[in-house]
């Protein structure tokens, strides 16, 4: 079981920029994939997540808007994208497997990580 | 929006004991807590879950507890290999459902 994410990414602000989070070894449809940002020397900050049986989504009110959250059964990848950069998107972004029943929820998996790094 | 609440930092030395804390807003009251670990340089690791429970492969000098809206973590003889930051997390309920983590505590062995 693994979460394999895509290569570090170097953009200008105003650029779009799609990092991808690539599942393997488990039923990718039964559990959620969520997105955790941490910015340069802070803690972790839930971004959101998405259901990859019906792509349904949810965003942490801090981020939405700014991103979105996308997923592709057929290649069993979950997507984060930006449309407009900002230098304030400068940061780590984990995407992580989130298991248990209702109130027990939990991240078991993660990714190791996609730097993106917003600079003029 | 919903908060939890870790110190800073934490240390001790090899052997001791050391505790972990995690305060919560009400809405988070009723879900689990689960704890992670990051190594520096690392992804984040699941450590506990389900306020108690330890995955396999993590040692039982990591435990957990949860008392109504705050949760804690033990670290029981302690390594120098324990040094690293830790983060509590839980599922709120309010604002259409979102996870919230700690802030994070860096635990140093002295």
């Amino acid at each position: 079981e693994q979460l394999e994410q895509s290569g570090a990414e170097v953009k200008k602000p105003g650029e779009s920029v799609t990092i991808s989070c690539r599942a393997s070894g488990y039923s990718f449809s039964s559990y959620w994939i969520n997105w955790v940002r941490q910015m340069p020397g802070r803690g972790l900050e839930w971004v959101g997540r998405i259901d990859p049986g019906d792509s349904y989504t949810q965003y942490s009110p801090s981020f939405q808007g700014h991103v979105t959250i996308s997923v592709d059964k057929s290649t069993t990848t979950a997507y984060l994208q930006w449309s407009s950069l900002k230098a304030s998107d400068t940061a780590m972004f984990y995407c992580a497997r989130r298991v248990g029943s209702r109130r027990y929820w939990y991240f078991d998996l993660w990714g190791r990580g996609t730097l993106v790094i917003v600079s003029s | 929006q919903s908060i939890l609440t870790q110190p800073p930092s934490a240390s001790g030395t090899p052997g001791q004991r050391v505790i972990i804390s995690c305060s919560g807003s009400y809405n988070i009251g009723s879900n689990t807590v689960s704890w992670y670990r990051q190594l520096p340089g690392t992804a984040p690791e699941l450590l506990i879950y389900r306020n108690n429970q330890r995955p396999s492969g993590v040692p039982d000098r990591f435990s957990g507890s949860k008392s109504g809206t705050s949760a804690s973590l033990a670290i029981s003889g302690l390594q120098s290999e324990d040094e690293a930051d830790y983060y509590c997390a839980a599922w709120s309920d309010s604002l259409n459902g979102h996870w919230v983590f700690g802030g994070g505590t860096k635990l140093t062995v002295l």
